[in-house]
């Protein structure tokens, strides 16, 4: 069973559209996040739900926009896709809690989808 | 801001030799994590080290971490084709960062068998 599962892999689209990519957890954790891979391998925090409320927003233009249906997704809608948007983006997840006390646990994450903007 | 400098930024072995990753940070954490990224592939969690630890073993892996000079190092003995891989270093601030990692450069490591 694939822990942490986003869709799709490969994501090809012309600017100017917009797009989602869907990330599923199935260890039970409290905490997902999206990270963007840049071209140079660099990566960046860009959300963190705790519990399907956003905690982290790092200064990532509003035409990204996550949703957390439940703790165990994290969706990333965007819209009007520009060349810069190329990157590769991952979904991961954590156990930010247990039994009231903070646990210092890694991150599990996905296979990361790879949007190409052209 | 970027929180790690990695150094070197690509290591090229042979088989069996041993290689070893360094990692710099800027503020103070509650750990560091290990990473490996195989091309084209998601991250894959190693080994984590708290604040108030100076070393840990896993398998044929060994982190040691110094608070005092921000930094850590990686070493993995023995190594293998199957090693070759993107070693990124991650830190957890903690206080209410939710477990949110932030990101070294990455050492690209190549193992020539």
């Amino acid at each position: 069973d694939t822990a942490v599962s986003q869709t799709p892999k490969y994501l090809v689209t012309q600017m100017g559209n917009d797009k989602s990519i869907k990330c599923e957890q199935n260890l039970g954790h409290d905490t997902m996040y999206w990270y963007k891979q840049d071209s140079k391998k660099f990566l960046k925090i860009m959300f963190s739900y705790n519990n399907k409320e956003l905690i982290i927003n790092e200064t990532v233009p509003n035409r990204f926009s996550p949703k957390s249906p439940d703790k165990a997704h994290l969706n990333l809608h965007i819209n009007s896709l520009e060349l810069g948007d190329s990157a590769v983006y991952f979904c991961a997840s954590s156990r930010y809690l247990s039994g009231g006390l903070r646990k210092n646990t890694e991150a599990f994450f996905g296979q990361g989808t790879r949007l190409t903007v052209v | 801001s970027q929180q790690g400098e990695e150094d070197p930024q690509a290591l090229s072995i042979q088989e069996g030799e041993n290689a070893t990753m360094n990692c710099s940070y800027k503020t103070s954490i509650n750990n560091l994590q290990w990473y490996r990224q195989n091309s084209g592939r998601g991250l894959v969690h190693l080994i984590l080290i708290r604040s108030n630890e100076r070393e840990k073993h896993s398998g044929r892996l060994r982190v040691t971490l110094d608070t005092s000079k921000k930094s850590s190092s990686l070493l993995i003995t023995a190594s293998r084709a199957a090693d070759t891989a993107s070693y990124f270093c991650a830190t957890d601030s903690g206080g209410t960062s939710y477990g949110k990692l932030t990101f070294g450069q990455g050492t690209i490591l190549t193992v020539h068998p």
